[in-house]
C-alpha cells in the first residue's frame, strides 16, 4: 500500500503569512496527488489535483507543486477562511486510495 | 448544481449491520465512479470503497474488506454502503465522494464532491 505522510501535523501561522505544508509518498506516484481542505464539521473540499491544478473557484493564492514522492501545498498569503485542516490523497494507485493524516493550520 | 446526500447512520451494537445510503443528483451519476470515506471522531480522513461507473468493479480498504459491500443503483442514481460485523473501530462520519477524471498526461482522478456526511455510531 502507498503510504502518505504530511508535515507538520500542526502548523500556527498569521492572516497575511506564507504557508508551505508538504506530503511525501512511500513511492513515487508520479503527479497522481490531490489536496483538500477541510473545517470542522464540514465535508472536505477539493483544492488542487494532479498536484498543481487549481480546482475551480479555488482562490490563486493556493498553489500545488511536485513530482514522484514529494509534493507540497502553499498558501501565498493566509486569509481567516484558510485555517483549517488540509489532507492530502494518492490516486496513483486505482484500486486503493489513500489520505495523508492531516495538518492543522491554526492561528497564531 | 451537484449534490449527495447521506443517510442511514445511526446506533448499532457490536456485530450489528447498518446500509448507508447516498442518493446523488445535479449530475449523470451512471457515468462516474463513486466512493464512501470515513472520518472517526477527532481523526483524519480514510478512504472506505470506491464502485467504478459500471457497478462490476469494487474495491475496499483492508479494514473494512469482507464486512462491508458498495453497491449502486443507476436507476434511482443512488450509491449505498452495506456495513455488516461492525465494530466500535467504526464508528466515524461516513462521506460519499463523486469522482472524476482529469485527462492531462496521465488519467488524473479526485473527489470533486463530497456529501454532508452521516454519523455511524457503534457502541453496547
Amino acid at each position: 500500500d502507498i503510504q502518505m505522510t504530511q508535515s507538520p501535523s500542526s502548523l500556527s501561522a498569521s492572516v497575511g503569512d506564507r504557508v508551505t505544508i508538504t506530503c511525501r509518498a512511500s513511492q513515487s506516484i508520479s503527479s497522481y496527488l490531490n489536496w483538500y481542505q477541510q473545517t470542522p464539521g464540514k465535508a472536505p473540499k477539493l483544492l488542487i489535483y494532479a498536484a498543481s491544478s487549481l480546482q475551480s473557484g479555488v482562490p490563486s493564492r493556493f498553489s500545488g507543486s511536485g513530482s514522484g514522492t514529494d509534493f507540497s501545498l502553499t498558501i501565498s498569503s493566509l486569509q481567516p477562511e484558510d485555517f483549517a485542516t488540509y489532507y492530502c490523497q494518492q490516486s496513483y494507485n486505482t484500486l486503493k486510495y489513500t489520505f495523508g493524516q492531516g495538518t492543522k493550520l491554526e492561528i497564531k | 448544481e451537484v449534490q449527495l446526500l447521506e443517510s442511514g447512520g445511526g446506533l448499532v451494537q457490536p456485530g450489528g449491520s447498518l446500509r448507508l445510503s447516498c442518493a446523488a443528483s445535479g449530475f449523470t451519476f451512471s457515468s462516474y465512479a463513486m466512493s464512501w470515506v470515513r472520518q472517526a471522531p477527532g481523526k483524519g480522513l480514510e478512504w472506505v470503497s470506491v464502485i467504478y461507473s459500471g457497478g462490476s468493479s469494487t474495491y475496499y480498504a483492508d479494514s473494512v474488506k469482507g464486512r462491508f459491500t458498495i453497491s449502486r443503483d443507476n436507476s434511482k442514481n443512488t450509491l449505498y454502503l452495506q456495513m455488516n460485523s461492525l465494530r466500535p473501530e467504526d464508528t466515524a462520519v461516513y462521506y460519499c465522494a463523486k469522482g472524476r477524471y482529469y485527462y492531462g498526461s496521465g488519467s488524473y482522478y479526485y473527489f470533486d464532491y463530497w456529501g454532508q456526511g452521516t454519523l455511524v455510531t457503534v457502541s453496547s
